[in-house]
């Protein structure tokens, strides 16, 4: 079963980009077809912002965005803000009727 | 609007059980694909177990023999049966709807405290 590795922390300054990597243990490309993104404010429930590894729900801000090569899943935060200021999970479908998250990463806007 | 509400939380001593739901409007439980998925204080979040709207279910293996997932569907309400519970299962637990048979979360709950204690 893979496990997804992201960074404990990343921060920027307001207005820059900052990218979040999800890496997993599984060398196939596909295994990572189904990636998802969440994030979580202190104190709620996780809020989904990126589906099948690159698409965005209706409501989600378009500065955020999300790319995959091999088996490393990225999201990008454009014009970083302070409401950015969050944690984020990486999830994985692993192929037997279960999911995988990330160990999660604390975006710091300085 | 979709909305799920988690209540059965708790302090419960470790051996004991407890029984969560999760009331669901807006869409029908009965015919989604519905998961339970935890966080424990301070860490990440963890999936603990998925019903498909077959009633097919699947656990973590940390949970395999102790927690059943079920639903109501007359009532459009999921459920998770934890027995035997563990320190370890400290946690918050959100009840959260699945798309597709392998796809994302797309709305959660606010979550249920759960603390196993003495």
């Amino acid at each position: 079963q893979s496990a997804l590795t992201q960074p404990a922390s990343v921060s920027g300054s307001p207005g820059q980009a900052i990218t979040i990597s999800c890496t997993g243990t599984r060398s196939d490309a596909e295994s990572y077809k189904f990636v998802s993104w969440y994030q979580q404010h202190p104190g709620k429930a996780p809020k989904l912002m990126i589906y099948e590894a690159t698409k965005r729900p209706s409501g989600v801000s378009n500065r955020f965005s999300a790319s995959k090569s091999g088996n490393t899943a990225s999201l990008t935060i454009s014009g970083l803000q302070a409401e950015d200021e969050a944690d984020y999970y990486c999830c994985s479908y692993t192929g037997y009727s279960s999911w995988v998250f990330g160990g999660g990463t604390k975006v710091t806007v300085l | 609007e979709v909305q799920l509400v988690e209540s059965g939380g708790g302090l419960i001593q470790p051996g004991g059980s407890l029984r969560l739901s999760c009331a669901a409007s807006g869409f029908t439980v009965g015919t989604n694909y519905m998961s339970w998925v935890r966080q424990a204080p301070g860490e990440g979040l963890e999936w603990v177990s998925l019903i498909y709207s077959d009633g097919t279910t699947y656990y973590a293996d940390s949970v395999k023999g102790r927690f059943t997932i079920s639903r109501d569907n007359s009532k459009n309400t999921l459920h998770l049966q934890m027995n035997s519970l563990r320190a370890a299962d400290t946690a918050v637990y959100y009840c959260v709807r699945v798309t597709t048979w392998n796809g994302e979360f797309d709305y959660w709950g606010q979550g249920t405290l759960v603390t196993v204690s003495s």
